[in-house]
């Protein structure tokens, strides 16, 4: 079955500085990859995903993430982290194994907090 | 107004009641979800439906009941509310499984006494 690892369940940085949220994911066939962002009190809402097109993948308000199939990783990036990004992040894999047929996972999710 | 709605937002119950969460979406899309998510798991799947009269289990199902008898509306039921299934609950719609955008609902708080 896949799966979706997130490093560091909480992770701060400066106001201006790069941000970098990992995630990692396990899957037997080639995976759809997604970050979702959730501010507080709301639902989930897509930053950005990876269906088998380019690697390199552009989202919204900054955010970009760029699939690495060597390294079965899905990182997120942002080179200048701003007051309104500090939300709880999540990366998901949608992927099916044994046959069966795709089903989104989620990871655990990561609190970015960003300092002024 | 357009999107995916919840009601209640907020829910306060005892152990053993029943208790019903709605989802409706305005976009007619094919597939709706029901997630929960809990402090270190994520988002879990709890049931998922394809269509009307649709349905299946995700990898929580244990404890709940859906039904979609129209294609806008997805309820979740608790039959007997048990303290383990406090938490936040997600509606979600796509139109498709896998690789389309899943549009997520505000949530409802869920308190089990």
């Amino acid at each position: 079955a896949q799966s979706v690892t997130q490093l560091g369940s909480h992770v701060s940085v400066s106001e201006g500085a790069l941000v970098l949220l990992r995630c990692n994911y396990s899957s037997s066939v080639p995976p759809y990859l997604f970050w979702y962002v959730q501010y507080p009190n709301q639902g989930l809402q897509l930053l950005l995903k990876y269906t088998s097109a380019a690697t390199l993948v552009k989202g919204i308000n900054g955010f970009e993430a760029e699939f690495k199939k060597s390294e079965t990783s899905f990182h997120l990036t942002k080179p200048s982290a701003h007051m309104s990004d500090a939300a709880e992040y999540f990366c998901a894999v949608s992927a099916s194994s044994s046959g069966s047929a795709r089903q989104l996972t989620f990871g655990s999710g990561t609190q970015l907090t960003v300092l002024p | 107004d357009a999107g995916i709605t919840q009601s209640p937002r907020y829910k306060i119950t005892e152990t053993g009641r029943q208790v019903t969460l709605m989802c409706h979406q305005t976009w007619s899309h094919s597939y709706m979800f029901w997630y929960r998510q809990d402090l270190g798991h994520g988002l879990r799947l709890i049931y998922y439906s394809a269509a009307a009269d649709i349905t299946d289990k995700g990898e929580v199902p244990d404890g709940y009941v859906v039904s979609r008898s129209k294609t806008e509306n997805f309820p979740l039921t608790l039959e007997s509310a048990t303290r383990s299934q406090t938490s936040v609950y997600f509606c979600a719609s796509s139109e498709d499984r896998a690789r389309e955008t899943q549009y997520f609902g505000p949530g409802t708080r869920l308190l089990v006494l």
